[in-house]
């Protein structure tokens, strides 16, 4: 498995307080992913980054911010979570260094239950 | 926007039947790749197919790609419980933003000892 962790594994919070989740990665990939995974949903993008403070919207990005400071750290950030949020996160990431090749790799998750 | 549909949903087999889950997009891929997720665990890679009408097999996994590069379809043969899981095919259109996978919503497959 690729170097990837996040933190935490799992936590419960309640509706209206901040969260954020780490990803670390020890690749030195360029593209990092935030995913969300919900029965009946499958996987969907919440934001990504393609480089140290270059960042963009995925489809399900409302509620949602994130921060890359550094090429190995991707934060995701519920500014105030809501029972909706209550989800598995998953960090992925990939580097495109050949043409038509976008592998990701994903890390553990996080299980967020938001009360 | 673009849309990679997979059916079916849930799958549920005997030992030793075979099993195919089939993966359709609206639009032309560049490529397309296949995942497994464990019961509890993470996606992991399986394999990537890029060019039009490829097949590559994997053991008793076989997978495809249309020769329009629209569907691809992955065919487990004799499943084993050790197959257990949900596979997800992953769309990648150049016409989008670079590095996003549109993913479908994979197909669980329960197997029956």
């Amino acid at each position: 498995d690729a170097g990837i962790t996040q933190s935490p594994r799992h936590k419960v919070t309640e509706t209206g307080t901040p969260v954020t989740l780490r990803c670390h990665q020890t690749e030195n990939h360029r593209y990092m992913y935030w995913y969300r995974q919900d029965p009946g949903h499958g996987l969907r993008l919440i934001h990504y980054s393609y480089g140290v403070k270059d960042t963009d919207k995925g489809e399900v990005s409302d509620g949602y911010s994130v921060s890359r400071s550094k090429t190995e750290d991707f934060l995701l950030t519920l500014e105030s979570a809501t029972s909706s949020q209550t989800s598995v996160y998953f960090c992925a990431i990939s580097e495109s260094t050949v043409i038509r090749q976008e592998t990701q790799y994903f890390g553990p998750g996080t299980r967020l239950l938001v009360l | 926007g673009q849309q990679v549909m997979q059916i079916p949903q849930y799958q549920h087999v005997q030992e030793g039947e075979d099993f195919t889950t089939y993966c359709n997009s609206s639009t032309t891929l560049s490529n397309i790749q296949w995942y497994k997720q464990r019961p509890g665990g993470h996606p992991v890679f399986l394999i990537q197919l890029v060019k039009s009408g490829e097949v590559k097999k994997q053991k008793r996994l076989t997978f495809q790609f249309g020769e329009a590069k629209k569907n691809s379809s992955l065919h487990i043969t004799a499943t084993q419980t050790t197959d257990v899981g949900t596979y997800f095919c992953a769309g990648l259109n150049y016409g989008g933003s670079q590095g996003n996978l549109i993913f479908g919503k994979g197909t669980k497959l329960s197997v029956k000892p």
